[in-house]
């Protein structure tokens, strides 16, 4: 069983949709847990950050973390065809400089107008 | 535009050769991370620096070396390559700090990658 397991898509929607992204993980250690955006040909970006349990908002976006069932989401209300990208989440049990995150490999988003 | 510079953004090589790549963190960033990204793996890590000094290692074949420079930037060395390194390599630089338990809210900044393909 991987560390982080991350249904691939591809998932596809009409523009306004609520977008549900999940992952599910392992590592009972794991408490930094992040959903990273990346634009086709691009480097993945930081969207949403979440320590421990709990969830947290950022305009459309909400993370949400399970660490008792070891389920993390990210929801996207009202998508638009700009949210059209592949989002990765991560995860890492440790902080300061000998951290490193653990990548889910992805769902591929497309947003139709 | 993460700040995060890497070159060059495509590669194309024949099996057996030696590549190196090379990225230039952002100002100020004293971390260098180094990222394998494939179809059917995913992103995986590889190696990271850490003002000069190798802090961690991840999934890094005994073939590929890194290291960072005094000025920061850091270059990945792939040798004796195989149809199989063909991916996006990316690096990441962080403005974490000197250890302990501040984890810079897990923002890793990315660069656009370098795709290697091996023929």
């Amino acid at each position: 069983q991987k560390e982080v397991e991350q249904d691939p898509g591809p998932l596809s929607v009409p523009e306004g949709a609520i977008v549900s992204l999940n992952c599910t993980y392992s590592n009972s250690a794991f408490q930094y847990f992040m959903w990273y955006r990346q634009y086709s040909r691009k480097g993945p970006e930081l969207l949403m950050y979440t320590y421990s349990s709990g969830n947290k908002e950022d305009g459309r976006f909400t993370a949400q973390v399970d660490k008792s069932s070891k389920y993390i989401s990210l929801f996207i209300r009202d998508s638009q065809p700009s949210d059209s990208a592949t989002y990765l989440c991560a995860m890492s049990d440790v902080g300061g400089s000998q951290g490193n995150l653990i990548f889910g490999k992805g769902t591929k988003l497309s947003v139709k107008p | 535009d993460s700040g995060v510079t890497q070159t060059p953004k495509h590669l194309i090589t024949a099996t057996g050769q030696r590549v190196t790549l090379r990225c230039s963190p952002r100002s100020g960033d004293l971390s260098v991370y180094w990222y394998q990204q494939s179809l059917d793996q995913g992103l995986q890590f590889l190696i990271q620096y850490y003002n000069g000094e190798e802090r961690a290692k991840g999934n890094i074949l005994e073939r590929f070396s890194a290291q960072q420079f005094p000025d920061l930037h850091s270059e990945l060395n792939l040798s004796s390559l195989e149809l199989g390194d063909s991916a996006l390599y990316f690096c990441a630089s962080s403005p974490l700090g000197t250890g302990g338990a501040y984890w810079s809210a897990g923002e890793l900044f990315f660069g656009e990658g370098s795709r290697l393909t091996v023929l």
